[in-house]
């Protein structure tokens, strides 16, 4: 069974400071990785991919990825109060041949 | 350039009943997946359509069941509802190229089953 795990929260971060929000995978063979950002009611929306070991940097995200560790984290960097919202963890075993397999998402708030 | 589109944004239906929600991929997309995201989880996928054929499916009852037609658009159907069913369901479309598969979400149709 594929399993994706992800602290629920709240996560409560201040304004300017770094979010860092984690993740957990269980299958070993998984090939590829994505973070979601959800805000209610709304439909999840790609914020970023990320495929081989190491740092993906987007504007202010950065992806970190550690297959050894099956870790995937998300860092945002100057935090704003419209980045408050669910953070979704998605993985994929690559080539299109599955669907994601999703956490249940970190539900992140940025105090003004 | 059109994104994934999803009708009806709402739709409330009873116990027993069946339901088809509809999905149009982003245009140049030729897979579609559809997830079903209950309140406060993740969502969990159901199948996957490439080339009118279900490639995959997720740990769903035969009660779900799919179509996509030529032009890539998809249908989802659900036969004999239950008050469990009642949750948002989300399209995915993408392009199944180099081995990636970046997924990207309609606006979804909330299903309320009374």
């Amino acid at each position: 069974q594929k399993e994706v795990e992800q602290n629920s929260g709240p996560l409560s971060v201040p304004e300017g400071a770094i979010a860092s929000l984690n993740c957990t995978y269980s299958d070993r063979g998984s090939q590829s990785f994505f973070w979601y950002r959800q805000y209610s009611g709304k439909s999840p929306e790609l914020i970023m991919s990320i495929y081989s070991n190491g740092d993906k940097e987007d504007g202010r995200f950065t992806a970190q990825l550690n297959k050894a560790s099956q870790y995937v984290s998300l860092l945002i960097r100057d935090s704003q109060p419209s980045d408050s919202a669910t953070y979704l963890c998605a993985v994929n075993a690559g080539g299109g041949a599955d669907g994601l397999t999703f956490g249940k998402g970190t539900h992140l708030i940025i105090q003004p | 350039d059109a994104g994934v589109t999803q009708s009806p944004t709402h739709l409330i239906k009873t116990r027993g009943q069946q339901v088809t929600l509809r999905c149009s991929p982003k245009s140049g997309h030729d897979t579609v997946s559809w997830y079903q995201q209950a309140l406060g989880q993740g969502p969990q996928f159901i199948f996957q359509y490439y080339e009118e054929e279900e490639r995959q499916r997720g740990n769903f009852p035969d009660r779900f069941s799919g179509h996509q037609f030529p032009n890539y658009s998809s249908e989802l159907n659900v036969n004999a509802l239950l008050l469990g069913d009642s949750a948002l369901y989300l399209c995915a479309s993408s392009l199944i190229t180099g081995g990636t598969d970046t997924q990207y979400f309609g606006p979804g149709t909330r299903l309320t089953v009374l």
